[in-house]
């Protein structure tokens, strides 16, 4: 079945810091990944896709089928980067299979 | 991109009574979904809904416990009915984009169950 991990339920880091959040996958195929964020008060947004290999807000995310991730990273931290991370793999009827999330705390 | 709300935003339900949740996209989609996400908990899939079709439920939610209409390409309804705090939830709607399977959420409806 197909399934994402996201073994941090928190992660704290200093502004300016590298961040990565990190998912792992289960999935027999290509899979297509995808990141949401959740900024507090705010609903769900899709932040990056892995077929598209962009950067939004400074944050990229590989595809590394060998280790079977696709881990989250920015190279400096922002204090507006603060908020809850989401992980997901579609399932064979096009909905998402989320992980368990991260919250992302970015202190000054 | 299409914009998509949902109302109530929220609200306080009594035990056993029903709620229903409307979500609306201001241009049509073929795809809609319905999600819960329990407090402090991830998002967990309830339903698909296709205009046209009967709507296909997860493991574990059933369709007397919550009813789904979806009348046409825009517009989609959930009924949470006799209600217990253990539905006490954030429920959201969604839809599938044009790309491959990216989903855009709506604001979500916070139900609360006393």
């Amino acid at each position: 079945a197909q399934r994402v991990t996201q073994p941090e339920k928190l992660l704290s880091v200093f502004k300016g810091a590298p961040v990565e959040l990190k998912c792992n996958y289960s999935y027999s195929g290509s899979p297509e990944l995808f990141w949401y964020v959740q900024y507090s008060r705010q609903r769900l947004q899709l932040l990056l896709r892995h077929i598209s290999r962009e950067s939004i807000k400074g944050f990229t995310a590989d595809l590394n089928k060998g280790e079977t991730s696709f881990h989250l990273k920015k190279p400096f931290a922002q204090e507006e980067d603060s908020a809850m991370y989401y992980c997901a793999l579609p399932n064979s009827g096009y909905a998402l299979n989320f992980g368990k999330g991260t919250s992302l705390l970015v202190t000054p | 991109s299409a914009v998509i709300s949902q109302k109530p935003s929220r609200d306080i339900c009594q035990r056993g009574t029903s709620l229903t949740i409307q979500c609306q996209v201001d241009s049509q989609v073929t795809m809609m979904f319905w999600y819960r996400q329990q407090p402090g908990q991830s998002l967990t899939l309830i339903a698909t809904a296709n205009q046209g079709s009967e709507a296909t439920y997860e493991s574990g939610f059933v369709i007397d416990k919550f009813p789904i209409s979806r009348p046409n390409l825009t517009f989609s309804t959930l009924t949470v009915s006799n209600m217990s705090p253990e539905d006490s939830s954030i429920y959201l709607c969604s839809f599938k984009g044009t790309g491959f399977f990216e989903q855009y959420f709506g604001p979500g409806t916070r139900l609360t169950v006393t």
